[in-house]
């Protein structure tokens, strides 16, 4: 049980263009996805804390208009990068989680590539 | 600010030994710690977690033990085995917000 996929697993974009990834909730009802970005070779950084229903709430230094995230329902949420440029090239993990709890299901990451 | 980090980044092992992997914390307020494994090209998979009211867990070969006397975490592998060979992180949490520690790559010899 608690299954997360993402969509798509790897995408390459040119530069100035958006991608959407999507990140779904297979098997249980997610009230909070995290948006997490993940450089080579180094750990996972929280980009983003969405509520389904409300507007995701983004951690310092994370600019949520070039990285706008939707959780329109318990079971999806997406990331949009948008005019997206090669520095936005990294690896995306999301996560879910039911309320108030502390674990939280990952997500098989999407590996974005800009050129 | 504070945050979750570890003292080795890498691991050497022997098929068959033992692995102790560390992590420090710094964030006394942290009230949860977990242990995630990371297989390359992968999402974090849980192994074990820990409350701070407690000082050891165990899960099926592996144990964490906590002391918060000096902020220490670890996670011991038993009869490690060449599928253990991964990235692994600690994380806390911090109103249901997990701070991942930087990691430290495990690697299992044949």
């Amino acid at each position: 049980g608690a299954v997360v996929s993402q969509h798509p697993s790897r995408v390459i974009c040119k530069s100035g263009t958006s991608v959407k990834i999507e990140c779904r909730s297979l098997d249980f009802q997610a009230t909070t996805m995290f948006w997490y970005r993940q450089f080579p070779k180094q750990s996972l950084m929280l980009m983003a804390t969405s509520n389904e229903g409300s507007k995701a709430t983004y951690e310092q230094g994370v600019e949520k208009d070039k990285f706008l995230i939707n959780h329109a329902s318990l079971t999806l949420s997406t990331l949009t990068v948008t005019s997206a440029h090669p520095e936005d090239s990294s690896f995306y993990i999301c996560s879910g989680a039911l309320a108030e709890t502390y674990e939280q299901y990952f997500g098989p990451g999407t590996r974005l590539t800009v050129t | 600010g504070e945050s979750v980090g570890l003292h080795l980044p890498t691991l050497s092992v022997q098929e068959g030994d033992n692995s102790i992997i560390n992590c420090a914390y710094s964030n006394s307020a942290s009230d949860y710690f977990i242990w995630y494994k990371q297989e390359s090209g992968k999402g974090p998979q849980f192994i074990i977690d820990i409350r701070s009211n407690m000082d050891k867990r165990q899960g099926q070969r592996v144990t964490v033990l906590l002391n918060k006397t000096v902020k220490h975490l670890s996670l011991q592998i038993a009869a490690t085995q060449p599928g253990d060979s991964a990235v692994y992180f600690c994380a806390e949490t911090n109103d249901y917000k997990l701070s991942f520690g930087a990691g430290t790559t495990v690697t299992v010899r044949a």
